[in-house]
């Protein structure tokens, strides 16, 4: 069955520092990649995506996220963190292939900043 | 550019009531689909309306409903209410069926007491 995985539930990072959260995904073909955050009352905005092509990609606010075929991953970075980066952060795939494009979400993980 | 429009924001609703939620989205855009989001199950697919037909469906029990209007607006229903049906109810639009991104509103909290 298709899944998405993000092993950490929450991370706590102090502002400045590095940041890497992790996907994972279970598909039988190279679906579509997104990464999808969430702040505190808000819907969904979307920080980056990968259809093909180069590996690493770059989104908004600072963040990129590398394709990991041979590991079935899609790790969103990002080199330093602000404290507005408190966030829900959602990885997401979707079918490739026609027109079904229901994306399938993993859990989700919780990013708090300390000062 | 106004973004995807949901309404009500928030409701609370008793067990056994019907309830229906609104979703304008993004002008121009003809794809709508209705994700339920708990803390528990994350983010889960309800369903897809384009061109004011259902194209996808997930797996919820059919007390769920939808529908799309030729504006493109789309309202979903539930129900018979029941304390599970509490969640952020998220709407997303795209341009067309297939289309590959999806921008969402801010959603309806629910809650059933």
């Amino acid at each position: 069955a298709q899944s998405v995985t993000q092993p950490d539930i929450h991370i706590t990072v102090s502002e400045g520092a590095s940041l890497e959260l992790r996907c994972n995904y279970s598909y039988g073909a190279t679906p579509y990649l997104f990464w999808y955050v969430q702040s505190p009352g808000q819907g969904l905005q979307l920080l980056l995506k990968y259809f093909s092509g180069d590996t690493l990609v770059q989104g908004i606010k600072g963040f990129e996220a590398e394709f990991k075929r041979s590991q079935s991953s899609f790790n969103l970075r990002k080199p330093s963190v602000h404290w507005s980066d408190a966030a829900e952060y959602f990885c997401a795939v979707a079918n490739p292939a026609g027109n079904n494009r229901k994306l399938i979400w993993g859990l989700g993980t919780s990013l708090a900043v300390n000062p | 550019k106004a973004g995807v429009t949901q309404t009500p924001r928030y409701l609370i609703k008793t067990r056994g009531q019907q309830v229906t939620l609104s979703c304008s989205p993004i002008s121009g855009h003809r794809s709508v689909s209705w994700y339920q989001q708990t803390p528990g199950q994350g983010l889960q697919f309800l369903f897809e309306y384009f061109s004011e037909t259902q194209r996808n469906k997930g797996n919820f029990p059919g007390r769920f409903s939808g529908r799309q209007f030729s504006n493109s607006r789309s309202e979903m229903n539930v129900s018979t209410l029941e304390l599970g049906d509490s969640a952020l109810y998220l709407c997303a639009s795209r341009w067309a069926f297939g289309d590959t991104e999806a921008f969402f509103g801010q959603g309806t909290r629910l809650t059933v007491v």
